[in-house]
């Protein structure tokens, strides 16, 4: 079974389209993530979710939306895409804070802009 | 502001042994990780470090200085699927975060 396990895998879209990516953890953690990778495969934090509520917001667009219907599922809405959001992004979750706590991700989803 | 610094690229010979170095600046410091990504996958969890010294597990190895800052993956008995980037990544102070460096991408040839 995938712990953390993110559809779609690959996504195709064009700029202005407005899109989602859902995430589903069966590990029981409280606390989930977006992470995106970029071309020069930089990790950088999107945001993090504990027990449905936001605790981080990483000063990203606010045409990423990110949503937690309950501590199992973290999706990402990203409203008039960009070329420039074209990455990787990945779905993490972790038990508790992230301090002496393995953070696991998600087999990644590769959208691509054009 | 944060900064995770390592090695852009480096090649070692299967069998050898290798030390990917890791340098951060940070505003505190709550743990160092360090992770494992081959070319299309996610990131897998290698070693997590806190306090000084060295924690061995397996094959591979990772060292600690909180005093200089600095961190190294030590990785044994190298085998070609050990080609893959390494990523460190450190948690600063008062933040739930990793702050991930740019990773090593490590070439293990014949």
């Amino acid at each position: 079974d995938t712990a953390v396990s993110q559809t779609p895998k690959y996504l195709v879209t064009q700029m202005g389209n407005d899109k989602s990516i859902k995430c589903e953890q069966n590990l029981g953690h409280d606390t989930m993530y977006w992470y995106k990778q970029d071309s020069k495969k930089f990790l950088k934090i999107m945001f993090s979710y504990n027990n449905k509520e936001l605790i981080i917001n990483e000063t990203v667009p606010n045409r990423f939306s990110p949503k937690s219907p309950d501590k199992a599922h973290l999706n990402l809405h990203i409203n008039s895409l960009e070329l420039g959001d074209s990455a990787v992004y990945f779905c993490a979750s972790s038990s508790g804070t992230v301090s002496g706590n393995t953070i696991y991700f998600g087999e990644g989803s590769w959208l691509t802009v054009v | 502001g944060q900064n995770i610094d390592q090695p852009t690229e480096m090649t070692a010979t299967e069998g050898a042994i290798v030390q990917i170095n890791c340098t951060y600046q940070t505003s505190g410091f709550n743990g160092l990780f360090w992770y494992q990504q081959h070319a299309g996958e996610a990131p897998t969890f290698l070693s997590y470090n806190v306090l000084d010294g060295l924690e061995e597990k397996g094959r591979f190895s990772s060292f600690l200085s909180r005093s200089k800052g600095y961190s190294y993956l030590l990785l044994k008995e190298l085998q070609m699927k050990d080609s893959a980037s390494y990523l460190c990544a450190v948690i600063p102070g008062g933040y739930n975060k990793l702050i991930f460096g740019a990773g090593t991408r490590l070439a293990v040839h014949p």
